[in-house]
């Protein structure tokens, strides 16, 4: 069984501060999704990075893969506090031509004005 | 598009009652997937479907549950008795096959069984 861990699974911090979210696995996946969700609705897709290495910025938000395509980081500068919400890492693994998604447990962030 | 429908938003039921959600995936999106969502578990996927034929459906926690998909533009989750420990927020998803292709999901069916 895959499995992503994520941390810290819980961080509130104050409007302006710098944090890193962090994504990792014992696990190779074809590609890692980080996507958002706000209370009472469903999650959203932030970005999708696909080569090891690759860096993906989306404003304020950094996104990086690892060399080895097994874990991810989320980087966010200068928090806001509509960046509060829960931040969930998925790995993607490609079984009988389906992609198929794996979720970490989520790192709830919480913003503080 | 609308997105992902997922219907109805809330569900309250009595233990041992048949509970039946529904879900309208994006058009032309060939792949719909089933989740439940829980504070100690997260996401779990349930189930999921190509061209709506059921691929896997090794996350369905026992026969109480089942899952179908009668065409291209509908699904439904049932559960048959439900029980408390069901309770818990469902999702749908869809999506196509292409790698980095992210999943859209639906706003979810909060269910709660008393």
């Amino acid at each position: 069984t895959q499995l992503l861990e994520q941390s810290p699974q819980f961080l509130s911090i104050q409007e302006g501060e710098n944090l890193t979210v962090y994504c990792n696995s014992s696990s190779v996946f074809s590609s890692l999704q980080w996507y958002r969700q706000e209370p009472g609705e469903g999650p959203v897709l932030l970005v999708t990075v696909v080569t090891g290495g690759e860096v993906k910025k989306l404003k304020r938000l950094t996104f990086q893969f690892g060399d080895a395509r097994k874990d991810s980081s989320l980087h966010i500068t200068a928090a806001q506090t509509g960046d509060t919400g829960l931040y969930l890492c998925a790995g993607a693994t490609i079984i009988q031509g389906a992609q198929k998604l794996v979720f970490g447990q989520g790192t709830r962030l919480t913003i503080n004005p | 598009d609308a997105g992902v429908i997922q219907s109805p938003r809330h569900e309250v039921t009595e233990m041992g009652q048949e509970v039946t959600l529904r879900c309208k995936p994006i058009s032309g999106h060939d792949y719909l997937f089933w989740y439940r969502q829980t504070m100690m578990r997260g996401l779990e996927l349930l189930i999921y479907f190509n061209n709506n034929v059921p691929i896997d459906d090794s996350g369905m926690p026992e026969d109480r549950f089942s899952a179908k998909m009668p065409n291209a533009s509908f699904s439904t989750l049932k559960i048959q008795p439900s029980e408390p420990r069901d309770s818990a927020v469902y999702f749908c998803a869809s999506s196509v096959i292409r790698v980095g292709y992210g999943y859209t999901f639906g706003s979810g069916t909060r269910l709660t069984v008393v």
